[in-house]
């Protein structure tokens, strides 16, 4: 079953803030992001594993709450450069079956 | 290192007809897998395999064939083509030794049109 992720879509300027949500109705074993860009081939972001663990990769973090099932990530200081579609997979079982959501699509204006 | 390869970049095919995607990646991976994208539905597993001779079925696998012969090539086969199989299809590999390791390197994709 697909996670959703919250919200669609998110317009910002250049150098706000953003969170974006995924959330599973199963107990989860890690979860990955990755961005899109138009055309282009999804790019990996990062893998939290169960634990809670918080994440950084430049200016983009992501926590991982095992108990409420739900990974966040957090845009911050958004650059022209993150505008794109962000992508949550989730894993039930260490068992390489990855269910993506829908999306959320990023735009980062001047 | 090329990284990973899809081939045709872009497909047309007739209802009925039988086609397949190459995909390749010359990263030693053990890990490949296929997905179907389709607008508003975000990426959808049709097969994957963990190495060599071992593949298995996603979430959407029926009217897809897969197999894996050597650790490179991970070709995947539309016995019918049917309308609904329109969309762009995007092959990945990763590693699968320690899940932190399990980064997905993503082809370039093929898009496919099923009149």
């Amino acid at each position: 079953q697909q996670p959703v992720q919250s919200p669609q879509a998110v317009i910002l300027r250049e150098g706000e803030d953003a969170v974006i949500n995924c959330s599973s109705s199963k107990a989860l074993y890690s979860v990955h992001w990755y961005r899109q860009k138009h055309g282009e081939a999804p790019v990996f972001l990062m893998i939290l594993l169960k634990g809670g663990e918080q994440k950084g990769h430049d200016k983009i973090s992501a926590s991982f709450n095992e108990k409420k099932q739900q990974s966040s990530l957090y845009l911050t200081a958004s650059q022209l450069s993150y505008s794109g579609t962000y992508f949550c997979g989730t894993e039930v079982g260490n068992d390489y079956k990855l269910s993506f959501g829908a999306g959320t699509t990023v735009t980062v204006r001047a | 290192n090329a990284g990973v390869t899809q081939t045709p970049k872009f497909q047309v095919l007739k209802t009925g007809q039988s086609m397949t995607l190459q995909c390749a990646q010359d990263m030693n991976h053990e890990y490949m897998s296929w997905y179907r994208q389709d607008p508003g539905m975000g990426l959808r597993l049709i097969h994957y395999s963990v190495g060599a001779g071992i593949t298995d079925q996603g979430e959407v696998p029926n009217g897809y064939n897969v197999s894996r012969s050597t650790t490179e090539d991970f070709p995947l086969r539309l016995l019918s083509a049917a309308p609904s199989q329109t969309s762009v299809y995007f092959c990945a590999s990763s590693r699968i030794t320690g899940v932190e390791n399990n980064e997905q390197f993503f082809g370039p994709g093929t898009r496919l049109t099923v009149l």
